[in-house]
């Protein structure tokens, strides 16, 4: 599975886009990139993933360049409950669907 | 609604007691689970994959007759921590894999050991 790499932390003014990044530069043709977040004492929450098309859905989009080298999650209009830790990880279709998470970012959304 | 239940999801206990979490899958039947392990200000790391019928497959430096799996049903795997001490405090956590591939969270359960 691609390694990946994120800020440990990021600010964001609420009812702003927040654009969390993500660097994946190893990952292979057939792994997909996978947003998780955690909000504080509890299981993480699914996002969003895709293999190499841009992906939307209720909660966020998901862009991923053309090299698929890095990806950045979109939240159109952050609140302040989505305060969390957000992780990126590359997983291949082919595994047993076991996700290794990395550090994250933390998000801090302010009023 | 939530696809995953996890019981109970807070738990204190005496040092050299055995304590049994509970990962029910909700939704759909799931011949794999895995279970996490979260320490404060950590991220999670994978303890091991549980499998319907056959035994767990541990990540390195899991102890397995520590940690011991038992994923009897299609929606039930457990996770007891046997003869617990301080050092076992964690936050623990189950995951169910759905349809379409992605990991579905338990809410976790929080082992507090006195």
């Amino acid at each position: 599975d691609a390694k990946t790499t994120q800020p440990p932390s990021m600010d964001c003014a609420e009812g702003r886009a927040a654009n969390l990044p993500c660097n994946h530069s190893t990952i292979s043709g057939n792994e997909y990139v996978y947003w998780y977040r955690q909000i504080h004492s509890q299981g993480p929450q699914y996002i969003i993933h895709g293999l190499k098309n841009n992906e939307t859905n209720e909660m966020a989009s998901l862009i991923i360049t053309e090299d698929r080298k890095s990806s950045t999650l979109i939240l159109p209009h952050a609140t302040l409950r989505d305060t969390a830790v957000y992780y990126c990880i590359g997983r291949g279709s082919g595994n047993t669907g076991k996700l290794i998470f990395g550090q994250g970012t933390t998000l801090q959304v302010k009023p | 609604g939530a696809v995953v239940s996890q019981h109970p999801s807070w738990v204190i206990c005496k040092s050299g007691t055995s304590v049994k979490i509970e990962c029910r899958s909700l939704d759909f039947q799931a011949t794999t689970m895995f279970w996490y392990r979260q320490f404060p200000k950590q991220s999670l790391m994978l303890m091991a994959t549980s499998n319907e019928g056959s035994k767990a497959t541990y990540e390195q430096g899991v102890e397995k007759d520590k940690f011991l799996i038992n994923h009897a049903s299609l929606t039930l795997s457990t996770l007891t921590v046997t003869s617990a001490h301080p050092e076992d405090s964690s936050f623990y956590i189950c995951s169910v894999r759905g349809r379409t591939g992605e990991l579905f969270f338990g809410e976790g359960s929080r082992l507090t050991v006195l």
